[in-house]
């Protein structure tokens, strides 16, 4: 169980175009789910925290009208790369904590953007 | 942000051997946790630590919560080849889900 995937897991877009990454949660329900950058051979680090119904919480220095962030059920959350730049190229990650007042958080096995 | 400082940053070890790493906070934190990322995939968890002072297995590994709630170590026995990948330690506050991510430790072993 705990089975979180995203989608694409690798997309290739031109400068200025926006791109949607999907999180979902296959059997769980995930009142919070987190989005994550990692540049190469650096550590995760943590985007925003997305609440079902409610407005993503951002990290200092992310900037919200730049990565949009839906999490419209209790199974998925989207996050939009508005108007790329190749500065955005990075592996996106999310996690899924779920309904029951679990502790862990599970991850999605990420998803590579590249901006020409 | 915050980071977790880890070391050794990386390790060049032969199949059979032990691993230990560590991972070290100027804060405490009420849970600690332990993730293997293999290239080109989300982390997947290794051992989830509690309370202070906690010793918890998983098969091969072995990670303690430290008692000053600042740090703490996993082992690893009788290393095999599949062990290869990137360590990361994670802590929480406990007053949001927010985890912090260590800086990563990259094991590799020869056979």
């Amino acid at each position: 169980g705990a089975v979180v995937s995203q989608h694409p897991s690798r997309v290739i877009c031109k400068s200025g175009t926006s791109v949607k990454i999907e999180c979902r949660s296959l059997d769980f329900q995930a009142t919070t789910m987190f989005w994550y950058r990692q540049f190469p051979k650096k550590s995760l680090m943590l985007m925003a925290t997305s609440n079902e119904g409610s407005k993503a919480t951002y990290e200092q220095g992310v900037e919200k009208d730049k990565f949009l962030i839906n999490h419209a059920s209790l199974t998925l959350s989207t996050l939009t790369v508005t108007s790329a730049h190749p500065e955005d190229s990075s592996f996106y990650i999310c996690s899924a904590k779920g309904l029951a007042g679990g502790r862990e958080q599970f991850f999605g096995p990420g998803t590579r953007l590249t901006v020409l | 942000g915050q980071q977790l400082n880890q070391s050794p940053q990386s390790m060049f070890i032969q199949e059979g051997e032990d691993v230990s790493m560590n991972c070290t906070s100027s804060s405490i934190f009420n849970t600690w946790l332990w993730y293997k990322q293999d290239p080109g995939e989300g982390p997947v968890l290794l051992i989830a630590l509690y309370k202070a002072g906690e010793l918890t297995s998983n098969g091969r590994l072995t990670a303690q919560f430290g008692i000053t709630r600042k740090d703490s170590f996993l082992n690893i026995s009788a290393s095999i080849p599949s062990d290869v990948g990137i360590y990361f330690c994670a802590g929480n506050t406990g007053t949001a889900s927010k985890l912090t991510f260590g800086t990563g430790t990259r094991l590799q072993v020869t056979l």
